[in-house]
């Protein structure tokens, strides 16, 4: 059975500072989904970014980016120029490919992620 | 506006009392889900809908229900709810398999 595993409870970066969150997880499957979600005090699940395993290239989006390793099984957020809006819980999940026949989401435990001005 | 609601949205109820949230999406969305999310746990899905009829389980499907007759409702169903099931709930959708999900704004229930 898949797992993700997300090491770090909180983390806290400076505003404007660069800060990395951490992702783990275990398949056996060659193709599959990556995603990051953020969920601020509001409680809305948010979707950051999205990496699909066959892709090579590194997912981005503005300020938010990826290092997907897949030899490594792994799969870390930056966030570059941290605002005082990314403070938010974080999570990682995976998502089996369509090949599957199946529809699981596995979700990380979440990274509290603390912006200080 | 494209969106996914749930109600109710906060519901505190007593052992026993069966009770249904509902989920619905205005996306016309094929695939729905039902998650949990519980402090130290992240979220945990209970149940998902890859169709109209086609339900299948989650990680966490004891103690819950599920229902697809229309494509865009979802409603999960607590036949006799108990304390351990004390959570914040979210329905999602998603357009394909491969896509991104859409969530709803959560459902907090209390079992007492």
């Amino acid at each position: 059975a898949q797992t993700v595993t997300q090491s770090q409870p909180e983390m806290s970066v400076q505003e404007a500072e660069t800060v990395t969150l951490s992702c783990t997880y275990d398949t056996s499957e060659s193709d599959y989904y990556l995603f990051w979600y953020k969920q601020p005090p509001s409680r809305q699940m948010i979707l950051v970014i999205r990496q699909e395993a066959y892709k090579q290239q590194n997912a981005t989006e503005n300020r938010f980016s990826v290092n997907f390793q897949k030899a490594a099984k792994s799969f870390s957020l930056k966030i570059s120029d941290s605002q005082l809006g990314d403070a938010a819980m974080y999570f990682c999940a995976y998502r089996s490919s369509s090949t599957s026949g199946t529809y699981k989401y596995i979700f990380g435990t979440g990274t509290r992620l603390k912006v200080l001005a | 506006e494209a969106q996914v609601t749930q109600n109710p949205r906060y519901l505190i109820t007593v052992t026993g009392k069966k009770l249904t949230v509902t989920c619905s999406q205005n996306m016309n969305h094929e695939y729905m889900s039902w998650y949990r999310q519980d402090p130290g746990l992240g979220l945990r899905q209970i149940y998902y809908s890859m169709n109209v009829e086609v339900t299948d389980k989650g990680d966490v499907p004891e103690g819950y229900k599920v229902s697809r007759k229309e494509k865009r409702n979802f409603p999960l169903i607590l036949e006799s709810p108990s304390p351990n099931q004390t959570s914040l709930y979210f329905c999602a959708s998603s357009l394909y398999l491969t896509s991104r999900e859409f969530f709803g704004p959560g459902t907090r229930l209390t079992v007492l």
